[in-house]
């Protein structure tokens, strides 16, 4: 079993919709997780990070944390062409973070 | 801030050559991290220091070695290339470890 996984995808939505992406962990000392996004030929960039049972919203973007369940998910609201790329999860361990294989967004107009 | 830089941004290699990829952070941050980057398999960490005066193995160590030159710099070396080191390799750094990570631009190597 893989520590972090993610759908692959494509996950396709149309403009103006929801984006639900979703990630599951096995480690459960696990406190830190973090979302980020990566254009075609670039780099990550962070956008969020949670570290608490519940929802965290920042502007368009709302990260999700169910520990007991050990999911951890990213909601983009009003999904934009621009948001088109690849969504990776992270979850920390003591010294590192794990990364998942990422999520591809595609967002049509 | 240029946050995290890293040069050259693309080099081409014959097997058995040898470089040194350079990274440096202006975020006055204690973590540093390399990955690479293979389709299909995710990020994986080659090496990381967690502060200014150690580094630590990840889990793709083999045919790397690492040097935290100071609190801003952390080199990557490859001494004897192979084909299997073609890859997209980022340089990261965090305030603390793990902690959210900032990433650089990356290099692309190929290895003929």
């Amino acid at each position: 079993q893989k520590e972090v996984e993610q759908n692959s995808g494509p996950l396709s939505v149309p403009e103006g919709a929801i984006a639900s992406l979703n990630c599951t962990y096995s480690d459960r000392g696990s406190q830190s997780f973090f979302w980020y996004r990566q254009y075609s030929g670039k780099s990550p960039e962070l956008i969020m990070f949670i570290y608490s049972n519940g929802d965290k919203e920042d502007g368009r973007f709302t990260a999700q944390l169910n520990k007991a369940s050990q999911y951890v998910s990213l909601l983009i609201r009003d999904s934009q062409p621009s948001d088109s790329a690849t969504y990776l999860c992270a979850v920390n361990t003591p010294d590192k973070l794990i990364f998942g294989t990422g999520t591809r967004l595609q967002v049509f107009p | 801030n240029a946050g995290v830089t890293q040069t050259p941004k693309f080099q081409v290699l014959k097997t058995g050559q040898s470089m040194t990829l350079q990274c440096a952070q202006d975020m006055n941050h204690n973590s540093m991290y390399w990955y690479r980057q293979d389709p299909g398999m995710g990020l994986r960490l080659i090496y990381y220091s967690a502060s200014e005066g150690t580094t630590d193995k990840g889990e793709v160590p083999n045919g790397y070695n690492v040097s935290r030159l100071n609190k801003r710099e952390f080199s990557l070396r490859l001494e004897s290339a192979a084909p299997s080191q073609t890859s997209v390799y980022f340089c990261a750094s965090s305030e603390v470890t793990p902690g959210g990570q900032f990433f650089g631009p990356g290099t692309r190597l190929t290895v003929l």
